[in-house]
């Protein structure tokens, strides 16, 4: 089985400090874990994976997000946020061995930056 | 190049009624989801389609839906005798493939059922 819980329902940061939103997973196999950036009316668009290698990932628009196996998280982060940043936040998992092509999404984080 | 394209962007149907949603991936993503998304709720599977054929249908909530993808790119969602809990986004996105790849989703259709 897999899941994902992102902690926060909504994230507040003024415009230039550093930013993050937090994930955390279960997984029986390894994860496969995505973020994804959802603004008003619109579809959700990606923003970065984490497959294998490197635990720092870098993705779109200066965010980046950091696989910790042991604490099974993958927090995105970004170091001087945008008031255009603003937006809502999605983790997803999906588990490397459990034959299933499905991920399965957090419920969302809204970030709000204040100018 | 073009995203994921969805249609119509809202639409407005009685209790009771037939909606067809529909949903133009990328080319050449082989990979076709459905997902369904309430107000402050992540997007919930509905069915995965890899080429023409329904690869897992498990996240349709009753037999009043159903989705094909006929030649294995535009995709239709219908939804029989709709109910008012039908009403939320339907989201649709695609990938180059069904393991590691990231989807890429449509601005999604509205359905509200009255």
């Amino acid at each position: 089985a897999q899941s994902v819980a992102q902690p926060e329902d909504q994230v507040n940061v003024a415009e230039g400090n550093p930013l993050t939103v937090k994930c955390t997973y279960s997984v029986s196999g390894n994860p496969y874990l995505f973020w994804y950036v959802q603004y008003p009316n619109r579809g959700l668009q990606f923003l970065l994976k984490y497959i294998t290698g490197d635990n720092l990932v870098k993705g779109s628009y200066g965010f980046e997000a950091e696989f910790n196996k042991s604490q099974t998280s993958f927090h995105l982060k970004k170091p001087s946020a945008l008031v255009s940043d603003s937006a809502l936040y999605f983790c997803a998992v999906r588990d490397e061995s459990g034959g299933s092509y499905i991920p399965t999404f957090g419920r969302g984080t809204s970030l709000i930056v204040h100018p | 190049g073009a995203g994921v394209s969805q249609t119509p962007s809202n639409k407005v149907t009685e209790k009771g009624k037939y909606v067809e949603l529909r949903c133009d991936p990328i080319s050449g993503h082989t990979a076709l989801y459905w997902y369904r998304q309430s107000l402050g709720q992540g997007p919930e599977f509905l069915i995965y389609f890899q080429g023409t054929g329904a690869a897992d249908d498990s996240g349709l909530p009753n037999d009043r839906f159903f989705a094909v993808r006929p030649e294995g790119s535009v995709s239709t969602l219908k939804i029989q005798r709709t109910e008012r809990g039908d009403s939320a986004v339907y989201l649709c996105a695609s990938s180059l493939g069904g393991s590691g790849y990231e989807q890429y989703f449509g601005p999604g259709t509205r359905l509200t059922v009255t």
